[in-house]
């Protein structure tokens, strides 16, 4: 399994800002994921982190609202940008150890945009 | 479009009962992941089930996989009140960039009444 931990844990933003979440991992992980998790739904991938190149974004995320950085093998960031009220989610980073093996879930950030 | 479908999607049930909760998928995939989530907290990996017919049991909970029938189960037996929580269900599957991404269903709220 991996440790990772998430900064901030939460956070309330003002419409119109940008928030960067950090997500750190106490070993070096082939996969890198950032997932959203509107009140109350599922969770939906927002984009795969790729170390040394651009994210893979999924259907519906684009990396000019969500762009993510990943410089090295036990670090990422997702930037929420622009925010809206709609932005109001728990943003959860998961890492998996290689192709196919099991993801493991930070403790998520929480994000509230008035 | 992959879709992962959790029935039911809201359970209560006495402490001491049993209970089976389904987990169907509409597409190929060998790989199925049960987590669990309590209220604010992150996601918890229950069970990783990798191929057909894989049977997993700890504890109070028993999961299986049936890939012909893309269907997976998770039976609660002797419910006790700790089980309380959403329960996720989730297929690892091919993107069409070659990349690996979980695909989630809804979850299931799951509450145990003494």
């Amino acid at each position: 399994s991996a440790v990772i931990s998430q900064k901030p844990s939460r956070d309330i933003c003002q419409r119109g800002t940008s928030l960067t979440i950090q997500c750190q991992v106490d070993s070096q992980v082939t996969m890198m994921f950032w997932y959203r998790q509107q009140p109350g739904q599922s969770l939906t991938l927002i984009a795969t982190a790729n170390q040394g190149s651009e994210a893979t974004y999924e259907s519906g995320f684009v990396i000019d609202k969500f762009p993510i950085s990943r410089p090295n093998l036990t670090f990422s960031t997702l930037t929420v940008s622009n925010m809206s009220p709609e932005d109001s989610s728990i943003y959860l980073c998961s890492v998996g150890t290689g192709p196919w093996e099991e993801q493991y879930f930070g403790p998520g950030t929480r994000l509230t945009v008035t | 479009e992959l879709k992962v479908e959790q029935n039911p999607l809201f359970l209560s049930m006495q402490e001491g009962k049993n209970y089976t909760i389904y987990c169907n998928y509409s597409t190929t995939s060998d790989r199925l992941y049960w987590y669990r989530q309590d209220p604010g907290k992150s996601l918890e990996s229950l069970f990783v089930l990798l191929s057909n017919g894989a049977v997993k049991q700890e504890g109070r909970l028993m999961a299986s996989l049936d890939t012909k029938a893309r269907l997976s189960t998770l039976h609660i037996t002797a419910a006790v009140h700790d089980l309380s929580a959403t329960y996720f269900c989730a297929v690892d599957v091919l993107t069409q960039g070659g990349s690996e991404k979980l695909v989630f269903g809804k979850g299931m709220k799951l509450t145990v009444n003494p």
